[in-house]
């Protein structure tokens, strides 16, 4: 069965650094979203982006943060200058024309 | 966005049918009702979703209240391997909002 592949599946960075992560979304899907879960708590929605462009957005998402698809089959999110509180696992998943969404195992980024 | 409520935890006997409640009062005409489980140390996975009618598939059944502010997972004979954090959530075609789930612990 296709699977949503999330890569590196740990990151340690410094307070103050870029850290890109990375997802291969499964292969005919159109709707692509970036999950995070901080350790503990809910999954919270970050932003969903289809065609090529962010569809809905949280208040988390901020300027420090954007989404790219910068080739048919990855999609990527940046954080542009780490903070403490970014610490947390990331989540993307994708979906087709209909549900259900597809989840990778995630990425955990601890930011030291 | 709409609001689900649901208990903290639960606890079940292997073998056993279990039952997770989900409150959403303010769900709308459109919301769809999924569910989603997330075992640990994995992403969460798509257990099942509906409309206004009960849905059965392989993992799960839901029931949907008439009114459709309260709907049940059914998991009908409980494993060890069900033991996860099991979300309900209301979708409108873009929105999949996550609460804070019910964490189901299974007994031997």
């Amino acid at each position: 069965e296709p699977e949503v592949t999330q890569t590196p599946s740990h990151q340690v960075t410094q307070m103050g650094q870029e850290v890109i992560l990375r997802c291969v979304p499964i292969s005919n899907h159109l709707y692509f979203y970036w999950y995070r879960q901080i350790l503990g708590q809910k999954v919270e929605f970050l932003v969903s982006f289809y065609n090529n462009e962010i569809s809905e957005k949280s208040e988390i998402f901020d300027d420090q943060f954007s989404v790219e698809r910068p080739d048919g089959s990855n999609f990527t999110l940046k954080i542009r200058s780490t903070k403490l509180e970014d610490s947390a696992m990331y989540f993307c998943a994708s979906r087709g024309r209909s549900v259900p969404l597809h989840f990778g195992n995630g990425t955990r980024l601890t930011v030291t | 966005d709409a609001k689900t409520t649901q208990p903290n935890s639960m606890e079940s006997n292997e073998e056993e049918p279990v039952h997770l409640p989900c409150n959403h009062s303010t769900i709308s005409g459109t919301d769809y009702i999924h569910w989603y489980r997330q075992l640990p140390s994995q992403g969460p996975e798509y257990v099942i979703h509906g409309l206004t009618s009960n849905v059965n598939n392989r993992m799960a059944s839901l029931a949907i209240a008439e009114d459709r502010k309260s709907s049940t997972l059914i998991l009908h004979r409980a494993t060890l391997r069900d033991a996860a954090v099991y979300y309900c959530i209301l979708n409108n075609f873009n929105k999949f909002y996550f609460g804070s789930g019910t964490k189901l612990n299974v007994k031997p």
